[in-house]
């Protein structure tokens, strides 16, 4: 069972715009920064998002993220098929077994 | 270009030990923690732990703690996560990551392609 909640599966059609949410606590997201990553099928993952809402150099403005208190919030506008993927959040746990945890994963299916 | 290569896959029977490296080039090897993190077949990310190569000092998640050793030589910019005592459900993908930033303003910009290690007797 992962630290961070996150649903297991999101769906939307091309064009269309789509949300993941990740919930954690305040050990973790409420305290800490937020990061994204997209991981294709067979691959590593991806950064897509860092410092809550910040984009790699590279990525598109299509992909957004935010904050606001214990969750963080990954969009994703202008769906195209090959966005299609596994999308992973991740934080630093501040509490005793301090260390990176990531959410459960969510998989992005577009229609 | 930042580039984390790892070492191929492996199949191991229980009780054994396995030692995976990372490769880095492209940057300071010394400049930036690693991470190691798994994901089992059809589930998520885990983390592990990290080195900090420029000391050699280490954090390992509290599952890991006794089973996992992370090293590293400078010399080669390599980092290594070597995993003893294992078990079928240690059957995964290993990660090594660079990481940005530190705890609590971290995240992994530079991820290595994965190594499959399979544990079966």
């Amino acid at each position: 069972q992962s630290v961070l909640t996150q649903p297991p599966s999101v769906s939307a059609a091309p064009g269309q715009k789509v949300t993941i949410s990740c919930s954690g606590s305040s050990s973790n997201i409420g305290n800490n920064y937020v990061s994204w990553y997209q991981q294709l099928p067979g691959t590593a993952p991806k950064l897509l998002i860092y410092d809550n809402n910040k984009r790699p150099s590279g990525i598109p403005d299509r992909f957004s993220g935010s904050k606001s208190g214990t969750s963080a919030t990954l969009g994703i506008t202008g769906l195209q098929t090959g966005d299609e993927a596994d999308y992973y959040c991740g934080t630093w746990d501040s509490s005793l077994s301090a260390g990176q945890v990531f959410g459960g994963g969510t998989k992005l299916t577009v229609l | 270009q930042v580039q984390l290569v790892q070492s191929g896959a492996e199949v191991k029977k229980p009780g054994a030990s396995v030692k995976v490296s990372c490769k880095a080039s492209g940057y300071t090897f010394t400049g930036y923690y690693m991470h190691w993190v798994r994901q089992a077949p059809g589930q998520g990310l885990e983390w592990m732990g990290r080195i900090n190569p420029n000391s050699g000092g280490t954090n390992y998640a509290q599952k890991f703690q006794g089973r996992v050793t992370m090293t590293r030589d400078t010399s080669i910019s390599t980092a290594y996560m070597e995993l003893s005592r294992l078990r079928s459900d240690d059957t995964a993908v290993y990660y090594c990551a660079r990481a940005k930033g530190l705890d609590r303003r971290g995240y992994f910009d530079y991820w290595g392609q994965g190594t499959l290690v399979t544990v079966s007797s």
